[in-house]
């Protein structure tokens, strides 16, 4: 059965250092989603690609984060530098198409922790 | 803007016990999904069920049943006869078609079946 993969699973990193998240989609999906999920907390969107293109980043804090998908099908996200807050659950989800009606296959996801 | 409520932020039952998660959303449009996720402790979310606004009939799967009430904008799930395995957190979410593949999530449920 096809699967959404990330890596690393586990991320610890120090403060004002630069991590770096990796997703590979469904193969033939070509929506991508990156979540953060706060521990207690629903996942939240933070960027939604079209293919190559970023369709949705409005709640992507581009001051510190950034997010690739060069050639329409994996992906990485970027935290440069990281902070005390930016630890959590980030997901990353694939489905066919953006309509609302398609499911999203989510990935096991990295838990990031920021010392 | 859309939100979704999860009132119940932890449920804990016994083997063999029906139990009900609630969800409540909002949404000023007139068309637009809802969904349930399942989290288990792995982290990976798992599509439970999906209903769109159009479709008020109740849904059984297995030991799972949805009741949709557009009346009430409530989406609730019940599990019966529950499984120390249906242990996680699940999530309530909603897509609306003039965002389409935006999902909003509640907060989650956490579910606890003891044996």
């Amino acid at each position: 059965e096809a699967e959404v993969a990330q890596s690393p699973r586990y991320k610890i990193t120090e403060k004002s250092q630069a991590v770096a998240f990796w997703c590979d989609p469904i193969s033939g999906h070509a929506t991508l989603y990156w979540y953060r999920q706060i521990l207690g907390q629903g996942p939240e969107l933070l960027v939604q690609f079209q293919d190559e293109s970023v369709v949705d980043d409005s709640q992507l804090p581009k001051d510190r984060f950034s997010a690739e998908r060069l050639k329409g099908v994996d992906s990485t996200l970027k935290i440069q530098p990281a902070e005390l807050g930016d630890s959590a659950m980030y997901l990353c989800a694939s489905s066919l198409a953006a309509r609302e009606d398609n499911e999203q296959f989510f990935g096991p996801g990295t838990r990031l922790t920021v010392l | 803007a859309q939100k979704v409520t999860q009132a119940q932020t932890e449920i804990s039952v016994v083997e063999k016990e029906d139990v009900t998660l609630d969800c409540v959303y909002e949404t000023r449009d007139t068309t637009y999904y809802l969904f349930w996720y399942k989290q288990p402790p792995s982290g990976e979310l798992v599509f439970l069920i999906r209903r769109n606004s159009f479709d008020e009939q109740n849904e059984i799967s297995g030991r799972y049943s949805w009741n949709f009430q557009k009346s009430t904008s409530s989406f609730n799930f019940t599990i019966t006869a529950s499984q120390v395995v249906d242990s996680a957190v699940y999530f309530c979410a909603l897509i609306v078609n003039t965002n389409a593949g935006k999902s909003t999530f509640g907060d989650g449920t956490t579910l606890t079946v003891k044996p």
